[in-house]
């Protein structure tokens, strides 16, 4: 059972470009959450999703982020017009199954803009 | 401030000691997990403990939880140099179907060989 997918694991932007960011959940879990994480930090939580619905976006900025989980396929953190506050580590995380309570980890991707 | 903070901040250790790590938290939760983060990578799921328990144990690990204080703590008996990582607390509060988790900024042990 393959874990909790991420791609790609390092992305380089420049200042004003989009970023797109893709996770792909546990096998089974139909639940998504998106964390950015900064340098020396604990994570903050981003989106929750589910199968096609939003169900708690409080913790993404109002402008330029947005997060999607389609029926087929990963869910996309997406920002667009990147900053260099930006820069970071994005974990998705997903549960599902027999435990809804924990969530399971990616391995990260690691935006920088330059 | 953040629903879960952990202290210390940083530990220093050597190896064979005890590591005890310290989390509070302010809002009533359904559970409290602990996750262990090596340098670079992802989250490694640790442990959970529901509202109703007041102690667990996995292995070396032993966490205990109490309601009245809002707080928690995570020891590792026995600590090893692969035990060298960040450890985070993080509540979870029942949210429409799921649960919205909040961490802590971490408790960074460095546990010399």
């Amino acid at each position: 059972n393959a874990g909790v997918m991420q791609n790609p694991r390092h992305l380089v932007r420049r200042r004003g470009q989009e970023a797109r960011l893709r996770c792909s959940p546990m096998k089974g879990h139909s639940h998504v959450y998106w964390y950015r994480q900064l340098p020396e930090e604990g994570l903050k939580f981003m989106v929750y999703l589910q199968k096609e619905n939003i169900i708690d976006e409080s913790g993404m900025p109002k402008e330029r982020f947005s997060a999607e989980f389609p029926k087929e396929g990963p869910s996309i953190l997406r920002i667009q017009q990147v900053v260099r506050g930006d820069s970071a580590a994005y974990f998705c995380a997903s549960s599902g199954g027999q435990s809804q309570e924990t969530q399971y980890f990616g391995p990260g991707t690691r935006l920088l803009v330059l | 401030s953040q629903q879960g903070e952990e202290d210390p901040q940083a530990l220093s250790i050597q190896e064979g000691e005890n590591a005890t790590m310290n989390c509070s938290y302010k809002t009533s939760i359904n559970n409290l997990q602990w996750y262990r983060q090596n340098s670079g990578r992802g989250l490694v799921h640790l442990i959970l403990i529901r509202s109703n328990e007041r102690e667990k144990h996995s292995g070396r690990l032993r966490v205990t939880l109490d309601t009245s204080k809002k707080s928690s703590s995570l020891l590792i008996t026995a600590s090893r140099a692969a035990d060298t990582a960040s450890y985070f607390c993080a509540t979870a509060l029942s949210n429409t179907g799921g649960f919205k988790t909040i961490f802590g900024a971490g408790t960074r042990l460095f546990v010399k060989a």
